[in-house]
Formats: C-alpha cells, structure tokens, sequence
C-alpha cells in the first residue's frame, strides 16, 4: 500500500484568495488524482495528474481555476483559485497501489477547505 | 461509461443485528467494483474489490459483498453489526484501467445500541 499525507489539513479562506494543496507519497508513483468531496456529496474526480505532463481535467473542472503541479514522482500541488463559498469542500489525493495492489487505489487524508 | 447507484441514504441497525448495503452497477464491460469506507473526519478506507475473481468477496472488519452480473448489483453486507461500523461507505466502479473511479452518493449507516 502506499501511505499519503497531505498539507494543509484543513483551512479557512477568504473569497477572492487562492490556495495550494499539497500531496506527498512515499513512493514513486505514475499518476496521482485530485478529488472534490462537496460537503455532504460523493467524491468526484477533479483531474488526473502526470509526472511530466499536463494534467488533465475532468468534465466541469478547467485548468485556470484548478492549476496542478507534478514535479516529481512522489509529489503533487493542486491549487484552488480566486475562491468562492461554493469551493468549500474537502480535497483528497489518490494514487494506485502496486505489485498486489495494482488494481487499488489509496487517499490522502484529505485537506478540508471552508471559504468565507 | 460507468455508473453505481447506492439505494439507500441512510440505513439504520442496532448492535448486532444485520447489515445490508445496496449497490446497484452500470458498465459497458466486465466492470470492477469497491467499497469504500468514510469515518467522520477520517480519511477513506477500502473495505474490499471485486475484479473478475471470485464473486462473493470477503474484506475487512467481517464485511463482504457478492457480485451479481445478473442483477448488476454488489450489495455490501455483515452478519452482525457494532457500533464502530458507524460511518459513510462508498460504492465505487473503475475504469478498466483502475484509474478513474466513480463512486456513488453514499450510505450513511448508523448504529444504535
């Protein structure tokens, strides 16, 4: 399995302000995911993260407002800008696991955003 | 493309009696399912999978869940209940690729004593 810790762990915004999310794992993975829990909803796909490549997006979601950074084999940012209310949500990070695991995916503890 | 439908929002059971999760599956190949589970402000758990092996399908904490293809359906179930089981648990269907996941709305199951 792999473990994933992500910063901050929650937050309080202003509207109009951004923040960067922060995703560590501790192997070197291929893809990394950036998923969207709105408060009492599912989890949804934000956009799939590429070591070396752009992300990309899902349906709903574009790059100008949900920028992604993958430096590197075990890292990934996902920022959220010019915040509204409506971004309030939780922020999770996944990756799929490996050898025996292959067919799993593992999250972050999640990072739980409030916009004000 | 692939979808799941969870039936029930909220399922409610006491301490030792019975646990039953309905999940319901659309896809347009062989599909691979999963639970998931959610504990307040905890982060998501995979309770089991099923990928083609076989289909009733054993996975933490004495739950499991047996894909009908049938029925389409990979309802979650535990013979008997405990408090700790209180949380949100998440159906969830992949892409052949085991990359992009869908889950479904969610059960909240409580537990009384």
């Amino acid at each position: 399995s792999a473990v994933i810790s992500q910063k901050p762990s929650r937050d309080i915004c202003q509207r109009g302000t951004s923040l960067t999310i922060q995703c560590q794992v501790d192997s070197q993975v291929t893809m990394m995911f950036w998923y969207r829990q709105q408060p009492g909803q599912s989890l949804t796909l934000i956009a799939t993260a590429n070591q070396g490549s752009e992300a990309t997006y899902e349906s709903g979601f574009v790059i100008d407002k949900f920028p992604i950074s993958r430096p590197n084999l075990t890292f990934s940012t996902l920022t959220v800008s010019n915040m509204s209310p409506e971004d309030s949500s939780i922020y999770l990070c996944s990756v799929v696991g490996f050898q025996e695991s292959y067919n799993e995916q593992f999250f972050g503890p999640g990072t739980r955003l409030t916009v004000l | 493309a692939q979808s799941v439908t969870q039936l029930d929002s909220h399922v409610s059971v006491s301490e030792g009696t019975p646990v039953l999760l309905r999940c319901n599956y659309s896809s347009s190949y062989s599909p691979s399912l999963f639970w998931y589970v959610q504990h307040p402000n905890k982060g998501l758990q995979l309770l089991l999978k099923y990928t083609s092996a076989a289909t009733l399908v054993k996975g933490i904490n004495g739950f499991e869940a047996e894909f009908k293809k049938s029925e389409t359906s990979f309802h979650l179930t535990k013979p008997s209940a405990h408090m700790s089981d209180a949380a949100e648990y998440f159906c969830v269907v992949s892409d052949e690729g085991f990359q992009k996941l869908v889950f479904g709305t969610g059960t909240r199951l409580l537990v009384s004593p």
